[in-house]
């Protein structure tokens, strides 16, 4: 019954690697949106997703980040050939549709650390 | 500049105290406001919408001020356990809830 679920929770890679984070949100949740925390920064918008459509990735740092959510459920970030700066916590948040007053429920997030 | 600028802190503030504290937006399209805590190494968690006449929730006030484009949260009779940042968050005007994140303003309650 439970909130948004992410996994790993964590992840070492080695530069170069290709990683990819799994997020599944709560159940009947319309909106998917994926975000990057920084050490000491708030979160920032990666990519959304309404169902199984990818209507904004704005937020995608570079071409190495991909993301898919490909029957509107769970969702998948890739990261292909991580580089340090990718270092960061993933969060993964859901909400019932695509209202702008419709609150974000946060899953744990994955801390990646890229060596 | 940023969308959404917050006094970092840490605001140190003894146990039953008051503490107050704003944020800033860029964006005067913005349509939600909310403040959302996050403590540390968990995810944010939401605390409080804002609405424009102000609301408060138990020992939280918040308020809105779209002219000078700033939000503010207070909290009465802290409690150790209110020790987090506050994230203040800002949907741009999206249709569909894009948020923009402050850094956040970290609250440290003392016995």
């Amino acid at each position: 019954g439970a909130g948004v679920s992410q996994s790993p929770r964590y992840k070492v890679a080695k530069r170069g690697q290709d990683v990819a984070l799994r997020c599944d949100p709560i159940s009947g949740h319309v909106s998917l949106f994926w975000y990057q925390q920084a050490l000491g920064q708030g979160p920032e918008f990666l990519t959304y997703f309404q169902n199984e459509a990818q209507l904004d990735k704005s937020g995608l740092p570079s071409d190495r980040f991909f993301a898919e959510r490909p029957e509107g459920s769970v969702s998948t970030l890739k990261i292909q050939r991580t580089q340090q700066e990718d270092s960061a916590v993933y969060l993964c948040a859901s909400s019932t549709s695509g209202v702008a007053k419709n609150i974000q429920y946060f899953g744990a997030g994955t801390r990646l650390s890229v060596l | 500049r940023k969308e959404v600028e917050q006094d970092p802190g840490p605001f140190n503030v003894p146990e039953g105290a008051t503490v107050a504290f704003n944020c800033t937006y860029s964006n005067s399209a913005s349509q939600s406001f909310f403040w959302y805590r996050q403590d540390c190494r968990k995810e944010p968690k939401l605390l409080m919408s804002v609405y424009s006449s102000g609301n408060e929730d138990g020992r939280f006030t918040a308020q809105l001020n779209r002219a000078s484009q700033y939000i503010s949260l207070l909290i009465r009779d802290s409690k150790l356990s209110d020790s987090a940042t506050y994230l203040c968050v800002v949907n741009l005007g999206d249709s569909w809830g894009k948020l923009q994140f402050g850094a956040g303003t970290q609250v440290v309650v003392t016995p």
